[in-house]
């Protein structure tokens, strides 16, 4: 796990906060993903960068809003949550986009109240 | 959906046993990945297995791909207590360079010492 690390590993914040949460991939990979992970829901990809451009969007909500200022870091910006986007957050990187296996970071338990 | 399921969504064994779990898509697929997920903690990838290829293995782990069937199967042999984890498998939809890699819901394995 230490390829990939994300801070902070748990997140508690009211629906009025501003927090970001940062990904950071020591592996030398092009590509850094964000996905969000619900109970009972499968893995859901939210964003995508290749060599720092954002590729995918996937209908994510305004209040998540990324930002990749190198290959090597990935921030994702939170303001006014809801209470249903309390999961789990992953950040991810591979080589290239799409066809390479990708390596996770432990994640980021967010809990909205 | 173009996801993968997989099944059973939960298995039980004891150690020593093998375990198989499965995974059905509904549409081409670029390749078909396996990954492991410790309890609330980052994926970690086990196999990638491409649309040509029929069978790979890694150390205890057999993957299977069936293209005719679409379907893939995850073998764990002479499994181990550390093997208890959530398996997802995701499949690459589309070019190599533009598809997207979607996960299943995952099988929950228990294996009991």
């Amino acid at each position: 796990e230490t390829g990939v690390t994300q801070t902070p590993r748990h997140l508690v914040m009211g629906m009025t906060n501003k927090k970001s949460l940062k990904c950071e991939q020591h592996l030398g990979h092009n590509a850094m993903y964000w996905y969000k992970q619900s109970a009972k829901k499968p893995l859901e990809l939210m964003f995508v960068y290749n060599f720092k451009e954002q590729t995918e969007n996937n209908s994510v909500p305004s209040r998540f809003s990324p930002e990749c200022p190198n290959s090597s870091h990935l921030f994702l910006h939170l303001h006014t949550l809801q209470p249903e986007d309390s999961a789990l957050y992953l950040c991810a990187s591979s080589q290239g986009w799409a066809s390479y296996e990708q390596y996770f970071g432990p994640g980021t338990r967010l809990t909205v109240t | 959906s173009q996801q993968g399921e997989e099944d059973p969504q939960a298995l039980s064994i004891q150690e020593g046993e093998n375990a198989t779990m499965n995974c059905s898509y509904k549409t081409s697929i670029n390749n078909l990945q396996w990954y492991r997920q410790n309890s609330g903690r980052g994926l970690v990838h086990l196999i990638l297995i491409r649309s040509n290829e029929r069978e790979k293995h890694s150390g205890r782990l057999r993957v299977t791909l069936d293209t005719s069937k679409k379907s893939s199967s995850l073998l764990i042999t002479a499994s181990r207590a550390a093997d208890t984890a959530s398996y997802f498998c995701a499949t690459l939809f589309g070019s190599s360079n533009t598809g997207k890699l979607i996960f299943g819901q995952g099988t929950t394995l228990q294996v009991k010492p």
